[in-house]
């Protein structure tokens, strides 16, 4: 398998665009989680969907942001508008529900200039 | 909210020693518990769990897990400078994480 994929792996924008973050799980995973990490704040859980449902987003932090998980092997985070304070490492991971052990992507920095 | 509390560290050890990580959290009805490594400008990966009250051994690692007291630690027996990274402590199956502790092993 070739593990969890984010694309694109960096992402420079202007303050104000629009920017999809993607990412496909592992096959036969049922869990599906989003972070952003900076120095400051650390690895933050924004949301995770269990079977393609959102369980908790209370991490998102504000309503720029949503995502979605249309289906078992693909996921969008989007910010609208993007802003500075945005910038950082997103991750997304995957799981089995209830077997814990999460895999991560190789993340997408995101620069907002 | 729940919370998962690490010391930011940094942490020094020398080469050789005993490298101690500690973790606590708010959620008394936490059932798992997991340490994963982080290196510089990568992606964090796991390196042990625990579900039980007590110590679980996997190598060089021991995770110890007290359920009465809230906190999981992670000792690093023979310290070697290639153990240096972050450290996360995540919580449960929603995978909340600790800020980190960062370890520097010196040679």
């Amino acid at each position: 398998d070739a593990g969890v994929i984010q694309s694109p792996r960096h992402e420079v924008t202007e303050m104000g665009q629009e920017v999809t973050l993607r990412c496909k799980p592992i096959s036969g995973h049922n869990s599906l989680f989003w972070y952003r990490q900076t120095m400051m704040r650390g690895l933050e859980l924004l949301i995770y969907f269990n079977n393609n449902v959102p369980i908790d987003d209370s991490g998102m932090p504000e309503d720029r942001f949503s995502a979605k998980m249309p289906n078992a092997s693909f996921s969008t985070l989007k910010i609208q508008p993007s802003e500075p304070r945005d910038s950082a490492v997103y991750f997304c991971a995957s799981s089995l529900i209830g077997r814990g052990e999460a895999f991560f992507g190789q993340g997408t920095r995101l620069t907002v200039v | 909210q729940k919370e998962v509390e690490q010391n930011s560290g940094p942490l020094s050890v020398p080469e050789g020693a005993i490298a101690s990580l500690n973790c606590t959290y708010s959620d008394r009805g936490s059932q798992s518990f997991f340490w994963y490594r982080q290196y510089s400008g990568k992606s964090p990966e796991l390196i042990m769990f625990i579900y039980s009250n007590g110590d679980k051994e996997d190598g060089r690692f021991t995770a110890q897990l007290n359920k009465a007291s809230q906190y999981v630690s992670l000792l690093i027996r023979d310290s070697q400078p290639s153990d240096s990274a972050t450290y996360l402590c995540a919580v449960n199956d929603d995978m909340r994480f600790g800020a980190g502790t960062r370890l520097t092993v010196k040679p």
